[in-house]
């Protein structure tokens, strides 16, 4: 069974701070990784997507792979209040279509 | 441009009844793909289709069944309801294989 691994959280950090998100996947032949931000009572909105190994920066948010240790990682610098919400890693599975396995997702709250 | 637009956004069901559930594409996408969302999980895939061919399906039972119409647009059906069938249904649009994948608002499903 191919999965997704998530720190379920909360993950707590003020306002400003920089917030770490990790997960883990183990499907090795996995060829992209997206974040999708999913506010409470919504549906997920994509955030990042990447696809080989180092850090893709878009803003504020920065997506890091790590291919050979199986790691992908979301930093959010200067974290707003209106940052928090649950944060969901997503695998695109091998087998010739577009699945994608879900981690549980990790909730952030960013306090003031 | 419009984007992936799910309908109904929330239904009300009684155990053992019939559900459709339906979803259009970003216009241009040809690839639909369904989830389903428990509380507190991450999204769980249960179809996927293209160019109107089942290219994938998830570990849900027969019950659970979708087809793709000539427009792209799709039509999830869940038969004989249960109440652990209460989830949000997310419809995602990709525009091809790796791309990524871009979801509707959802249909919260209650089964009673």
């Amino acid at each position: 069974q191919k999965e997704v691994e998530q720190n379920s959280g909360p993950l707590s950090v003020p306002e400003g701070a920089i917030a770490s998100l990790n997960c883990t996947y183990s499907d090795r032949g996995s060829q992209s990784f997206f974040w999708y931000r999913q506010y409470s009572g919504k549906s997920p909105e994509l955030i990042m997507s990447i696809y080989s190994n180092g850090d893709k920066e878009d803003g504020r948010f920065t997506a890091q792979l790590n291919k050979a240790s199986q790691y992908v990682s979301l930093l959010i610098r200067d974290s707003q209040p209106s940052d928090s919400a649950t944060y969901l890693c997503a695998a695109g599975a091998t087998g010739g279509y577009n699945k994608l396995i879900f981690g549980a997702g990790t909730r952030l709250a960013v306090h003031p | 441009d419009a984007g992936v637009t799910q309908s109904p956004t929330h239904l009300i069901k009684t155990r053992g009844q019939h559900v459709t559930l339906r979803c259009s594409p970003i216009s241009g996408h040809k690839s639909v793909s369904w989830y389903q969302q428990v509380l507190g999980q991450g999204p769980q895939f249960i179809f996927q289709y293209y160019e109107k061919e089942e290219r994938g399906r998830g570990n849900f039972p027969d019950r659970f069944s979708a087809r793709q119409f000539p427009n792209y647009s799709s039509e999830l059906n869940v038969n004989a309801l249960l109440l652990g069938d209460s989830a949000l249904y997310l419809c995602a649009s990709r525009g091809g294989q790796g791309d990524s994948a871009f979801f509707g608002q959802g249909t919260r499903l209650t089964v009673v």
